[in-house]
Order: C-alpha cells, then structure tokens, then sequence
C-alpha cells in the first residue's frame, strides 16, 4: 500500500544545532515534494518544493534533499532558533496530479 | 488581500444536523480543494476544484458535498453530520494544476460532531 512516513515522535534540539527531520514514502513515485510548517491552531505553511530531477534546494537556514531511490526527503534548519518550533509536514504528488498526499508531520521543539 | 478566509472558526453540530463550511479567496487562485485533519492521520483530501462549475472526489469524498460557483468561493456541505467528522477543516487555494504551485491555506474550522 502506498504510505508517507514522518517520525511521529516529537524532536528536541538545542538552539543553534542543525534539525533533521525524514519523510520517507512507499509506493509512490512523486515528481514533486513540498514541506509545509504548520503551528498550532493554524493552517499549513508552505516552505519549500523539490522536484524529483533536483538532489537538492536551500532557502535561507532551510535545505530540502530529495532521493528518489531511498524514496525518501530530508528538511534541514540550520542554526534552530526557539521560533523554528511547530511542526513539519511534507506533502508529495500522487502520479503527477494536483492531489498532493501529506504526511503525518513531526513536531519539533528548539531549546533555548 | 485576505487570502484564504474559512468560517466558521468553531461550530458544534449533533449527528443528522446538516451545515455548510464557507472558504473564500480573494487571490484569482483557480484551484481550490478542501482537506481534513484528524489526530495522527494527517491532511486528507475531501474534494476539490481545478476552476468554476468543475469540482472533482479527493481521498475521503463521502458524507460531503461541494460546488463552486464562482472562483472565490467553495463551500463545503455536510448534508447529514455523524461524529466521525468530528475533525479540523482546511480549505486551500493555488493558481493552477501545475504541482509547482503553492497551497495557500486558510485557519481551518474546528467541528465537534456530537
């Protein structure tokens, strides 16, 4: 079956280390990722987008990688502050359609 | 601009009371689509709309109803509430098909289906 998979524990690290944070996926063949940050009692955010072809992209502290043989996504914050803390939500199309399929999303704490 | 405007907020139904989710925007966007969030299960999509008088099934379709008018408005009918819509409700809104574009998400509605 197809599935995303997002660490569905909680992340903690310290201010001013690199958060990773995985979404990896089965039985998809995306041509397009996006990472959304969602806060609490608000709707998602979009951050970023990958394209299959791309190894990776970089916006500011944020940097995506996406491996199409692993069938998995790595979301990047270098250099966490305390406001990076919410959760991350990546999104992946279903066989080329406008019909995106999100993951579960990972929380992710930075400690002052 | 507003952007993407959902009401109401919060709302509070018994099972078999019907209603309508309103969400409108005000960006020219003509995709829009409406999503589900339930505790661990993620964004679900309900069903959406690629422009004005055209709307289509997403994943979770059933016990919800949808039309589009006008491009600035979706609306989302729940034609007989059962507690399993007890959920919170996105609309979103991008420019076009292509899977480049952005979704702009509204506040969401929070419904308790009692």
């Amino acid at each position: 079956s197809q599935k995303i998979e997002q660490n569905s524990e909680a992340l903690n690290i310290q201010e001013g280390k690199t958060a990773t944070l995985t979404c990896n996926y089965t039985n998809y063949s995306p041509a397009y990722l996006q990472w959304y940050r969602q806060d609490p009692g608000r709707g998602p955010v979009f951050l970023l987008l990958i394209r299959e072809n791309e190894k990776e992209k970089r916006k500011e502290r944020l940097k995506v990688t996406f491996d199409t043989t692993l069938k998995q996504s790595l979301f990047h914050i270098t250099a966490s502050q305390p406001a990076d803390s919410a959760t991350y939500l990546c999104a992946l199309d279903s066989s080329g359609t406008y019909k995106y399929i999100f993951g579960t999303g990972t929380r992710l704490k930075v400690l002052a | 601009n507003a952007g993407v405007t959902q009401t109401p907020k919060f709302q509070v139904l018994k099972t078999g009371q019907s209603m309508t989710l309103q969400c409108a925007q005000d960006m020219n966007h003509e995709y829009m689509s409406w999503y589900r969030q339930d505790p661990g299960m993620g964004l679900r999509l309900i069903h959406y709309s690629v422009g004005a008088g055209i709307t289509d099934q997403g994943e979770v379709p059933n016990g919800y109803n949808v039309s589009r008018s006008t491009t600035e408005d979706f609306p989302l009918r729940l034609l007989s509430a059962a507690p399993s819509q007890t959920s919170v409700y996105f609309c979103a809104s991008s420019y076009s098909d292509r899977s480049t574009d952005t979704q702009y998400f509204g506040p969401g509605t929070r419904l308790t289906v009692l």
